[in-house]
């Protein structure tokens, strides 16, 4: 079964630079989550979208945008990288809104250097 | 805001039974789920509840009582590709999923 498609898969930058992660959920579900990891944490829920629109923020910072397209994939937008910027970013998928069970892709492994 | 406490690690020997414990305080409740996540990689849907009682698949059991803010999931037969690490997950709201520290399983041979 196709699953949640994340790219890319490890992302290098340097302080300051911009960075665009890329989301394909699953065919038919409509609604998308973005979360951060970093070392040795739990995935810390960032920002989520329903059809198009946003659903629910969490720990966003204002440097960060995301949005959700018209084919339901999303990208989250990263502007003047900090160190601290450096985790995994997994993205999930859910079928018919929120209440559902949340899929997770591989992730996108961010550095920071 | 949230509260969602687990152990930090546990080891067991394969072929035993390990139960772990999740306890939570949320300013909402709409479902609570486990996920297993080994290093590095995405973390995988487990198990559901958002009713009172046990949910049975398999070789893995989870128990909700929502009076008490309590669940536990509890892994049987263990194998050693069962080494990972549980996250217990609260969803507060219909898009959010708020996560435990997550508990690392050993399994030992």
């Amino acid at each position: 079964a196709a699953g949640v498609i994340q790219s890319p898969r490890h992302l290098i930058k340097e302080k300051r630079e911009t960075a665009t992660l890329k989301c394909y959920p699953i065919p038919r579900h409509d609604t998308v989550y973005w979360y951060q990891q970093g070392p040795g944490q739990d995935p810390q829920f960032l920002i989520s979208f329903y059809e198009k629109m946003q659903s629910d923020k969490g720990s966003i910072p204002d440097r960060f945008s995301a949005q959700q397209f018209s084919d339901y994939h999303s990208e989250l937008n990263m502007s003047s990288l900090e160190l601290g910027d450096s985790a995994l970013y997994f993205c999930a998928s859910s079928p018919q809104g929120g209440r559902n069970i949340q899929y997770f892709g591989a992730g996108t492994r961010l550095s920071v250097l | 805001g949230q509260n969602i406490d687990q152990p930090t690690e546990m080891t067991a020997t394969e072929g035993a039974i390990v139960q772990i414990n999740c306890t939570y305080q949320t300013s909402g409740f709409n479902g609570l789920f486990w996920y297993q996540q080994h290093a590095g990689e995405a973390p995988t849907f487990l198990s559901y509840n958002v009713l009172d009682g046990l949910e049975e698949k398999g070789r893995f059991s989870s128990f909700l009582s929502r009076s008490k803010g309590y669940s536990y999931l509890l892994l049987k037969e263990l194998q050693m590709k069962d080494s990972a690490s549980y996250l217990c997950a609260v969803r507060e709201s219909d898009y959010k999923l708020s996560f435990g520290a997550g508990t690392t399983v050993t399994v030992r041979a």
